[in-house]
């Protein structure tokens, strides 16, 4: 399976824009990059996935490299609310999501 | 209805002790999952059901014993477990076992003396 390396912490200040980035440069065509976080004393919150084309929704874009072996992940403006682990997973066909250590993002007031 | 519930919310229970961990999702979703996390690690893939039927089992000691009675129950049937199983335990569901979105539980704080 394809791995994905992020970075252990990131600081952000509140309402300022928030790029999280994930390393997947084993990652194989049909892999899809899929982004979950998980608050404080709760189950993991789906966020956003893509394949290749950049994706967004109302919580966040997803920008991906066109090699496909990166992709960030954006929050446009990060609140307190939004201080949370961030997971980059590849889930294989199979459905078997192997989470790495995620990001851990701070948001200062 | 996009809610995934799990019951109950906290568990304590001794090492001869039989319990099990319910989860329950209204979404049609076709495919459940198990998940074990440690504190301050990160979830861990235990089981997986598709159209109710044990699709991965990743290696998990039988002392945890998955159920899939209906398309929208999933159980977790604990038996003589060791303080090291200590954890929040996760379930999540989605609409296939692939790469659609999971969506999941609050978790159950498991706690073995």
């Amino acid at each position: 399976d394809a791995k994905t390396t992020q970075p252990n912490s990131m600081e952000s200040n509140e309402e300022e824009p928030v790029h999280l980035p994930c390393n997947h440069s084993t990652i194989s065509g049909t892999d899809y990059i899929h982004w979950y976080r998980q608050l404080p004393s709760q189950g993991p919150e789906y966020v956003i996935h893509g394949l290749t084309s950049n994706v967004n929704n109302r919580m966040a874009s997803l920008a991906i490299a066109e090699d496909r072996k990166s992709s960030t992940l954006i929050l446009h403006r990060a609140t307190l609310r939004d201080a949370a682990v961030y997971y980059c997973i590849l889930p294989t066909n199979a459905g078997k999501s192997t989470f790495g250590d995620g990001t851990t993002l701070t948001v200062k007031p | 209805d996009t809610e995934v519930t799990q019951t109950p919310k906290h568990l304590v229970m001794g090492m001869t002790n039989k319990k099990s961990l319910k989860c329950e999702q209204h979404m049609g979703h076709r495919a459940m999952y198990w998940y074990k996390q440690k504190a301050k690690k990160p979830p861990e893939l235990m089981f997986v059901y598709s159209y109710e039927k044990l699709s991965i089992n990743e290696s998990v000691p039988s002392r945890f014993s998955p159920e899939c009675p209906n398309s929208s129950l999933l159980n977790l049937h604990l038996h003589a477990l060791q303080p090291e199983d200590s954890a929040l335990y996760l379930c999540a569901s989605s609409r296939g076992q692939a790469i659609y979105e999971q969506y999941f539980g609050p978790g159950t704080r498991l706690t073995v003396t």
